[in-house]
């Protein structure tokens, strides 16, 4: 049973448009949260992350949100750039766990000039 | 400073057939994991070494992988006897504490035909 899931295969977005990447989880005993983006070939590459006591995390162009009693979170990156271009993964963790990753599937993003 | 790197970058083998694969954390991260990503899906943990020692494998499928990090640098994996639902690419990450920010190696394709 997947704990955590990235129901969007891939998504489409226009340059310069604003792009949304969904992540649910189940466990509630998740605590931080991190969005990795990979290319082709390449190892994942840590974006930005979240600690479960904030509920908005910004660094430039990506800002995550978490919504705890929704169980959800989300990465929006704006404006998208062609360099966007990536699948990206939502990760789980909890102290509990040691801070074991837990994995979504990864959304294959695709920007469109 | 060098990133993670992983030897080899592919793997083709038979089925029954033994393969090591080796990851070079980077240097003074004492933190490494091995993950796991089969064709399109999640990225599964499979173990995570604090210096030499094993932290958690509860994600090691069974026991027909054996990893080892002895002197606490690097870190190989050993899949012996492989078998088909072996193949996947196989990811080593290295952090300085294990809720940072972990950097991951460009991983190992491995084929079992």
């Amino acid at each position: 049973d997947q704990q955590v899931k990235q129901n969007s295969p891939s998504l489409s977005v226009q340059e310069g448009r604003i792009s949304i990447l969904n992540c649910d989880y189940t466990n509630s005993m998740f605590d931080y949260f991190l969005w990795y983006k990979k290319y082709p070939a390449e190892g994942p590459t840590f974006l930005i992350s979240i600690s479960s006591i904030k509920d908005k995390n910004e660094d430039g162009r990506f800002t995550v949100f978490l919504n705890k009693s929704a169980k959800h979170l989300s990465l929006h990156i704006v404006p998208s750039q062609p360099g966007d271009s990536a699948v990206y993964f939502c990760a789980a963790s909890s102290m509990d766990s040691n801070y074991q990753l837990i994995w979504g599937a990864g959304t294959k993003l695709i920007i469109k000039p | 400073e060098a990133g993670v790197t992983q030897f080899p970058s592919h793997s083709v083998i038979e089925k029954g057939q033994t393969v090591t694969l080796r990851c070079d954390p980077i240097s003074g991260h004492d933190n490494l994991y091995w993950y796991r990503r089969v064709m399109g899906k999640e990225i599964k943990f499979l173990l995570h070494f604090v210096k030499e020692s094993k932290q958690d494998e509860s994600g090691m499928p069974n026991n027909r992988f054996l990893a080892e990090r002895t002197g606490g640098t690097y870190s190989t994996l050993k899949v012996q006897p492989a078998e088909l639902e072996d193949s996947g690419v196989y990811f080593c990450a290295s952090s300085h504490d294990p809720q940072g920010e972990q950097y991951f190696g460009p991983g190992t394709r491995l084929t079992v035909t």
